[in-house]
Order: C-alpha cells, then structure tokens, then sequence
C-alpha cells in the first residue's frame, strides 16, 4: 500500500483561481512533510516543508498540516499558467533518525487554464 | 551554485547489458538517493547513502547497486538491465532536515532498455 496517497490526480482551475491539493500519510512514523513541483522535462524542486500542526504560507503558497490526522493540504492562491506542473507530497521520518528516508506520493497534475 | 548533476541524460541500453547512472552533487551535503519515476507509481526510492561508502536499500532495490565512492558521488548500477527497468531516474542530495528541506533532485537519466 502506497504510504502517501495523494489526491486528487489531476486537476485543472482558470487563470487567477485557487488550486487545492491533499496528502495524507498512513504510517505515522512518516510525519513530517514537504511539498515539491516537477515541470514537464526537470527534476523535482521542492516548494515548501511543514512539520508543525497549523498553517505554513508561503507567497501565494500556504500548507496545512493535522498531525492527528497525518493529513497535510496545499493551497496555491492566483494560481498562474506557470503553476502549470506534478505536485508531489512528500513524507518523511523524523530528521533525528538515521534512517531518514523520504518518501513521495504519485503526485497532482495541476492544469491552470488562461 | 550548488547542484546535482547526472549522467547521462539520456541513455539507451540492450537487454542483459550493464547501466551506470552516475550523480554528483556539489552541495556538500551527507545523504543521497535514487529514484525512479513512472507514470502511475511517482517517485519510488531505489537506494540511499548517508555517506561515503554507504549505501542502504529503498523500497525498489532489487535489479539495482550504487556505489558511494565520496561524498560527492553516487552511481546506480544496473548488473543485467531489463525492459521493465525502462524509466526516468533522478538523482537527489540532503541533509537531515533542521526546519526546512534541503533535498535537491538533479535533471533526470532517461533509461531505455531494448
């Protein structure tokens, strides 16, 4: 079972409107998390990271993140046709543990139409 | 500025042949990884490193080596290459997260295997 499932898959919103996307983990050694955008033909780059129950923003970028519920959401306001790209949720272990590996979602295509 | 590079960037290879995909990273920085990513699966790490001459297995390993010769290269190896192994691999560097995320991808090996 995929540990980041991500939703939903894809997503399209007009020129100037609010994107939302969603992220739960379900191992809850696995709660500590980041957002990262790839667009068409590079390598991913992350956005922005929340580890803390609450709101996290960012620019025109704000995450919310429930710790009981190892939920986090991201929320892109005056969305652009260059936020056009694969959202990809990321979670990890905590940053004290050796093992510290990362792991991602299957990602969001947002589609921002002009 | 600091990166991660890979080579090749693209690369075509016959079945039971041997791939080396090859990584540096310029930011100095303890903990690599490999990844693969296709369509329906996003991100699935392959092998990690905490440093040089380590190398510790991910969630995909199997068909897959890597090699931490120093602490700024990272090679993956593939023995006896397959079609299923046809894919976008993606180098990344980091470090154990302090409040943000350092993780960094390179621009991606495009693997074809005939």
């Amino acid at each position: 079972q995929q540990k980041v499932q991500q939703s939903p898959e894809s997503l399209s919103v007009p020129e100037g409107g609010m994107a939302s996307f969603n992220c739960t983990s379900s191992d809850r050694n696995f709660q500590y998390f980041w957002w990262y955008r790839q667009h068409s033909g590079e390598g991913p780059k992350a956005l922005m990271s929340i580890f803390s129950d609450g709101d996290k923003k960012e620019g025109r970028f704000t995450a919310h993140l429930n710790k009981a519920s190892l939920h986090v959401s991201l929320h892109i306001r005056d969305s652009q046709p260059s936020d056009s790209a694969l959202y990809f949720c990321a979670a990890s272990e905590p940053p004290d543990t050796n093992a510290y590996k990362v792991i991602f979602g299957k990602g969001t295509h947002l589609h921002v139409l002009p | 500025e600091a990166a991660v590079t890979q080579s090749p960037r693209n690369k075509v290879a016959v079945t039971g042949g041997k791939v080396t995909l090859s990584c540096n990273q310029t930011n100095n920085h303890n903990n690599m990884y490999w990844y693969r990513q296709d369509t329906g699966h996003g991100l699935r790490l392959i092998h990690y490193s905490y440093g040089a001459g380590s190398t510790e297995k991910g969630d995909i390993p199997d068909g897959y080596k890597a090699s931490r010769p120093s602490q700024e290269n990272f090679s993956l190896i593939l023995e006896l290459a397959t079609p299923s192994q046809t894919s976008v691999y993606f180098c990344a560097s980091g470090e154990r997260a302090r409040g943000d995320s350092d993780y960094t991808f390179g621009s991606g090996t495009r693997l074809l295997v005939i």
